[in-house]
């Protein structure tokens, strides 16, 4: 029983555009929301990080939106650029220092120039 | 400055063979970590340690994976009689450690080492 969903495994937009990748949870104890970064290769980066207590979280041109009713956050890239092709994983933990963050399975993003 | 690393990047393993895999840590930092990630799936917490001491261990799915930090710095994850579902990348991260209230405790991590069980 997967805690953290993305149910798109792949997404492919178009350079300059939005880029909206969406996240699903099951466990309402879920406080802190991370979404991570990993190009092929490489370890996953950490991006941004949304706390239960908002709703947006805003860094650049990443924005995270979290509607805790729903259990559901996303990711906007505004606009997107080639650069930001990779797997994007969401994931979710109990509080900002919990180790046992909980992660998806991931979306490949393709952005196409 | 280093990230953090890990080694051998690639391991092929005989099935029933023990193999260790290496992490070293940024310098400094406090808490370690190590995940299992399938193929397809995301990563998939296995044990953390704070400096020496092994804090969780609540993820090894198995007792044939033991996973030591000796010395606060340099971790080493072994696996007993490997076996074909253990096929995955490993991956290590470490973080400062030091409780935020406000933002969070950035897991760093490293480029994993991926095994192959034959």
């Amino acid at each position: 029983d997967q805690q953290v969903k993305q149910n798109s495994p792949s997404l492919s937009v178009q350079e300059g555009r939005i880029s909206i990748l969406n996240c699903d949870y099951t466990n309402s104890m879920f406080d802190y929301f991370l979404w991570y970064k990993k190009y092929p290769a490489e370890g996953p980066t950490f991006l941004i990080s949304i706390s239960s207590i908002k709703d947006k979280n805003e860094d650049g041109r990443f924005t995270v939106f979290l509607n805790k009713s729903a259990k559901h956050l996303s990711l906007h890239i505004v606009p997107s650029q080639p650069g930001d092709s990779a797997v994007y994983f969401c994931a979710a933990g109990l509080d900002n220092y919990g180790q046992n963050f909980v992660f998806g399975p991931g979306t490949r993003l393709s952005v196409l120039p | 400055g280093a990230g953090v690393s890990q080694s051998p990047r690639y391991k092929v393993a005989k099935r029933g063979q023990d193999v260790a895999l290496r992490c070293d840590p940024i310098s400094g930092h406090v808490s370690l970590f190590w995940y299992q990630q399938a193929l397809g799936q995301g990563p998939e917490f296995l044990t953390y340690f704070q400096n020496e001491a092994q804090l969780d261990k609540s993820g090894l799915p198995s007792d044939r994976f033991f996973a030591e930090r000796p010395e606060g710095s340099v971790s080493t994850l072994k696996i007993q009689r490997t076996q074909q579902e253990d096929s995955a990348v490993y991956l290590c991260a470490s973080s400062l450690g030091a409780r935020r209230k406000t933002s969070y405790n950035e897991q760093f991590f490293g480029p994993g080492t991926r095994l192959t069980v034959l």
